[in-house]
């Protein structure tokens, strides 16, 4: 059964630095999304992209991430300069959205990044 | 805005007890999607069912059934003869339907299931 893969699975990262996190979405899905998810709290929605653009953005999405398709198969989101709240579990997600499967988001198994 | 409600923080039940986990939106939008998605103790995110806002049939999958009532603004998940597998955080969601696939999800807190032997 296809899967959204993620890597790294921990990434530990020094205050200031930038990070990258990697996602593989399912092969012929068209939408994407970043999430996050602060160790025993909510998921929240970062980001959607749709055809090499962003298509929505919650107001945790600022300045300091960016995301990219670098290629016809990676979904990047990267932090430009990672503060200690940006420790979190981020997942990406994606979906093919066609007139049956609306919108049904399969989520990636997460990567946890901690920022000393 | 959208806004998902589960009020329950943490429910513990014994083994093979039935278990309803509780789930109550906002929403502007007359269509939408609601969702569940269960959180292993591993961390990943399983999803469960979805359900568009024209469809108010209950739905049963085995020993899980969904009631949702539009009238109550309500999306409740119950767990008929829990099992020690059960425990996981369960958590409710919801998407706007008119943004299409652009729309990311809403999440609710959770809810910590904790079912003991």
């Amino acid at each position: 059964e296809p899967e959204v893969t993620q890597t790294p699975s921990h990434q530990v990262t020094q205050m200031g630095q930038e990070v990258i996190l990697r996602c593989v979405p399912i092969s012929n899905h068209l939408y994407f999304y970043w999430y996050r998810q602060i160790l025993g709290q909510k998921v929240e929605f970062l980001v959607s992209f749709y055809n090499n653009e962003i298509s929505e953005k919650s107001e945790i999405f600022d300045d300091q991430f960016s995301v990219e398709r670098p290629d016809g198969s990676n979904f990047t989101l990267k932090i430009r300069s990672t503060k200690l709240e940006d420790s979190a579990m981020y997942f990406c997600a994606s979906s093919e959205w066609d007139s049956i499967n609306h919108n049904e988001q399969f989520f990636g198994p997460g990567t946890r990044l901690t920022v000393l | 805005a959208q806004k998902v409600t589960q009020a329950q923080t943490e429910i513990s039940v014994v083994e093979k007890e039935d278990v309803t986990l509780d789930c109550v939106y906002e929403t502007r939008d007359t269509t939408y999607y609601l969702f569940w998605y269960k959180q292993p103790p591993s961390g990943e995110l399983v999803f469960l069912i979805r359900r568009n806002s024209f469809d108010e049939q209950n739905e049963i999958s085995g020993r899980y059934s969904w009631n949702f009532q539009k009238s109550t603004s309500s999306f409740n998940f119950t767990i008929t003869a829990s099992q020690v597998v059960d425990s996981a955080v369960y958590f409710c969601a919801l998407s706007e339907i008119a943004g299409g696939g652009a729309d990311g999800l809403t999440f609710g807190k959770g809810t910590h299931l904790i079912i003991q032997p």
